[in-house]
């Protein structure tokens, strides 16, 4: 069965600050997509990025970086020099065959950077 | 280039009546998704289509609900006989297509749905 699993229920950092958002994933599949969405206050889910189980390459964008480890089942997120832009609900999710099924979320994990 | 769009965005309503949710997505997408959020929650899949046909369906989905997407474009989703365990976001999401590169779903912005 899939299963993802955000521990940090929330987190509060002062600004400029780095910070990891930890996700552990579950499944029995050798194909799959594992996904980070953003949901601020206004609610609407934001795609952040997409990554593939045969693609651990680590990727960064601007002041976000991702750490996906198949060996812990991890794909942690990191925001570096935290702004009070980034004070949202951060969700993981897992899509097994290929990417085929739909979405298993993780509970997210809710940032708040204070100035 | 319009997002998903969702209509209402509020719906508040009294316990045993019936609400019907639209849902457009993205014009090219083919695959259109519901979920439902929970305070406090990740969004739980609900259903979804491609093209016309419904190909999944949870078992959170009881009898009560019902979703279309009859021409393959804009989509649904109906709660008969309305309770207050029904009160939730809904959200749509849609997708290119399946698998590969083109699965990243893409949100609208939800209906939030209150049962007194």
């Amino acid at each position: 069965a899939q299963k993802v699993t955000q521990a940090q229920t929330e987190i509060s950092v002062v600004e400029k600050e780095d910070v990891t958002l930890d996700c552990v994933y579950e499944t029995r599949d050798t194909t799959y997509y594992l996904f980070w969405y953003k949901q601020p206050p206004s609610g609407e889910l934001v795609f952040l990025i997409r990554r593939n189980s045969f693609d651990e390459q680590n990727e960064i964008s601007g002041r976000y970086s991702w750490n996906f480890q198949k060996s812990t089942s991890s794909f942690n997120f990191t925001i570096t020099a935290s702004q009070v832009v980034d004070s949202a609900v951060y969700f993981c999710a897992l899509s097994e065959a290929g990417g085929n099924t739909p979405l298993v979320f993780g509970k997210g994990t809710r940032l708040s950077v204070i100035a | 280039d319009t997002g998903v769009s969702q209509d209402p965005r509020h719906k508040i309503t009294k316990r045993g009546q019936n609400v019907t949710f639209r849902c457009d997505p993205i014009s090219e997408h083919n695959r259109l998704y519901w979920y439902r959020q929970t305070l406090g929650q990740g969004p739980e899949f609900l259903t979804y289509f491609q093209n016309e046909a419904q190909l999944e369906k949870s078992r959170l989905l009881s009898d009560r609900f019902s979703a279309e997407r009859p021409k393959g474009s804009f989509s649904t989703l109906e709660i008969q006989r309305t309770e207050q365990g029904d009160s939730a976001m809904y959200l749509c999401a849609s997708s290119l297509g399946s698998g590969g590169g083109t699965n990243e779903q893409f949100f609208g912005p939800g209906t939030r749905l209150t049962v007194l």
